[in-house]
């Protein structure tokens, strides 16, 4: 089973941040979390991912609350080509571990015009 | 950025026959590579795992002599639909770790069934 819960649905505002929440609240110390998207009929597409500080990439920020327990993905300036699914993933590090990646349902974001 | 490939992104067959669905790492090697299924407005089922020179690993209540996975190479997954029947239409989507680099799991474009 996923170990996280994210709310089923989002809409956003083009242009503007969107915020995609996410409770982890059973992550383990060696976990680290991951977010995709999935663009309709495509494979999903990996964001970023940290372990405890917050990281950013060309693409998002991520938050990590201190306890770990939760995490905020940040779209800073959505457009409509971000309308997708997203998925918060917590795994060991995919570099070492070749663990499964268990998908829950994930979030549908909706950037709206 | 390191690429997964699959072949064929859609395919349309009558129930009974056989389909072959390759997966293939382009500029990477990768020892295991994972096969999911995803109907309409559902989430990524994971089916298996596919190991390189050995046998799969599948997922409670997938059926391994109906989906038949073969990992011949480092860069190579196949995953084989056999008599294939209307229930089986799905989106079927290969992944691969890239373990030499930054550990990111990239996944295929994704291969559409449609079981007539």
């Amino acid at each position: 089973d996923a170990k996280t819960t994210q709310p089923p649905s989002m809409d956003c505002a083009e242009g503007r941040a969107a915020n995609l929440p996410c409770n982890h609240s059973t992550i383990s110390g060696n976990e680290y979390v991951y977010w995709y998207r999935q663009i309709h009929s495509q494979g999903p597409q990996y964001i970023i991912h940290g372990l405890k500080n917050n990281e950013t990439n060309e693409m998002a920020s991520l938050i990590i609350t201190e306890d770990r327990k939760s995490s905020t993905l940040i779209l800073p300036h959505a457009t409509l080509r971000d309308t997708a699914v997203y998925y918060c993933i917590v795994n060991r590090d995919l570099k070492t571990s070749y663990d499964k990646v268990i998908f829950g349902p994930g979030t549908s974001l909706s950037v709206i015009p | 950025g390191a690429v997964v490939s699959q072949h064929p992104s859609w395919v349309i067959c009558k129930s009974g026959t056989s389909v072959k669905i390759e997966c293939r790492s382009l500029d990477f090697q990768a020892t295991t590579m994972f096969w999911y299924r995803q109907f309409p407005k559902q989430s990524l089922m994971l089916m298996a795992t596919s190991n390189e020179g050995s046998k799969a690993t599948y997922e409670q209540g997938v059926e391994k002599d109906k989906f038949l996975i073969n990992h011949a190479s480092l860069t190579l997954s196949t995953l084989t639909v056999t008599s294939a029947h209307p229930e089986d239409s799905s989106f079927y989507i290969c992944s691969a770790s890239d373990s030499s680099n930054t550990g990111e799991l990239f996944f295929g474009e994704g291969s559409r069934l449609t079981v007539l």
